[in-house]
């Protein structure tokens, strides 16, 4: 079955770009839309954004200006830049599917990672 | 920008039932998504499309969607089910969460 797995720098420093890569693994990534979602500590879940495997992409509006969501299909892999981040960036960050349809959930999802800015 | 309000927290003793709401305007017309999350884990889906169960999830979770508020429905309440619930929506093929309800059982 899918399974996603998210990777990158445990710690980011304030002002700069916080960089994560999902890699998609037990099938492929085409035909679906792939997610970001994050968790600061103790808090809800926040949708970041989301790319179909074609490179179409929307974002939540509260992040779009600071939001990049890149996907690369050779690889399998899809990945998330977030500039300029403060110590308010710092959460758990997971990777999910979403099959593009309303009625559809976010059904894979991967164990998240945790992401600290701080100096 | 649309919103979805849960209630902090719902508490039930164990064979109990637990509802948990999930308030939006007009949710009625949306589909609405329900995940499980417990403690240092990822979010589960536990029923999507208002009301369907994905393959692997108890009946005891059922759930339901009409005017300004979705239902999630815990029967027969088990210690295991002690987590967080979201529901989730799209709107404007934009994701919204809820603001999450924390399960206790008694």
């Amino acid at each position: 079955q899918v399974q996603l797995q998210e990777s990158g720098p445990g710690l980011v420093k304030p002002s700069e770009t916080l960089s994560l890569t999902c890699t998609v693994s037990g099938g492929s990534i085409s035909s679906y839309y792939w997610s970001w979602i994050r968790q600061p500590p103790g808090k809800g879940l926040e949708w970041i954004g989301y790319i179909y495997y074609s490179g179409s992409t929307n974002y939540n509006p509260s992040l779009k200006s600071r939001v990049t969501i890149s996907v690369d299909t050779s690889k399998n892999q899809f990945s998330l830049k977030l500039s300029s981040v403060t110590a308010a960036d710092t959460a758990v960050y997971y990777c999910a599917r979403w099959p593009g349809s309303m009625l559809s959930p976010m059904d894979v999802w991967g164990k998240g990672t945790t992401v600290t800015v701080s100096s | 920008s649309y919103v979805l309000t849960q209630p902090p927290s719902v508490s039930v003793a164990p064979g109990k039932t637990a509802r948990i709401t999930c308030g939006g305007n007009n949710i009625g017309s949306k589909s609405v998504h329900w995940y499980q999350q417990k403690p240092g884990q990822a979010p589960v889906l536990v029923v999507y499309d208002d009301s369907d169960r994905p393959s692997g999830i108890p009946e005891r979770f059922s759930g339901s969607n009409s005017g300004n508020t979705a239902t999630l429905t815990i029967s027969r309440v088990e210690a295991g089910d002690e987590a967080d619930y979201y529901c989730q929506v799209w709107d404007s093929s934009s994701g919204v969460f809820g603001t999450g309800t924390k399960v206790t059982v008694l």
